[in-house]
């Protein structure tokens, strides 16, 4: 069974503060998403990182996914309250399916 | 531009009841799933199709029966409703592309409730 886990599982900041959560597994994933839920909503893709050591950037957020594609990381520059969510990662089964980590519930705090 | 729509939106069941959470989506995606997510969690993979006719179980598909006879809508039915039942259920569908690349797109989710 696959697994992804997630670290932090909660964090708490202040505006303005930068911030990294990450994604780790012990096993390989043709590409792996990172969404974002708010209350009552649906998971909003961010992005998607396919290449191993792949960086993506999306404004203040910054993507990459790990070498060996086992794991990836969310590093935020200059936190907004707007960024306040849970923040979901997910690995792709080579298109078949997706295994979801437990996310990290980020607060932002103004 | 709707996407993939979910009904009902909330839904109160007795134990033992059934009931079939609808699903549908028009972007022609060929890949539907159906998760679950409980309180302050992440979500749980309970059944997927890769197309019409055809379906596979996900992480945790007891208690949980699907179908996919059209392309566009993909139903999920509880027989027997039990407590453990309780929770966010998610639809999604996607459309893989060349290179790994498989976008999700989620409805708004079913919030279901078995007293």
């Amino acid at each position: 069974t696959q697994l992804l886990e997630q670290s932090p599982q909660f964090l708490s900041i202040q505006e303005g503060e930068n911030l990294t959560v990450y994604c780790n597994s012990s096993s390989v994933f043709s590409s792996l998403q990172w969404y974002r839920q708010e209350p009552g909503e649906g998971p909003v893709l961010l992005v998607t990182v396919v290449t191993g050591g792949e960086v993506k950037k999306l404004k203040r957020l910054t993507f990459q996914f790990g070498d060996a594609r086992k794991d990836s990381s969310l590093h935020i520059t200059a936190a907004q309250p707007g960024d306040t969510g849970l923040y979901l990662c997910a690995g792709a089964n080579y298109g078949q399916n997706f295994v979801f980590g437990p996310g990290t519930r980020l607060s932002v705090l103004p | 531009n709707a996407g993939v729509t979910q009904t009902p939106k909330f839904r109160i069941l007795k134990i033992g009841q059934s009931m079939t959470l609808q699903c549908a989506q028009d972007m022609n995606h060929n890949y539907m799933y159906w998760y679950r997510q409980d309180p302050g969690m992440g979500l749980k993979l309970i059944y997927y199709s890769v197309g019409a006719g055809i379906t596979d179980k996900g992480e945790v598909p007891n208690g949980y029966n699907v179908s996919r006879s059209t392309t566009e809508d993909f139903p999920l039915r509880l027989e027997l409703a039990a407590p453990s039942q309780t929770s966010v259920y998610f639809c999604a569908s996607s459309l893989p592309r060349g290179g790994g690349e498989n976008i999700q797109y989620f409805g708004a989710g079913t919030r279901l409730s078995v007293l």
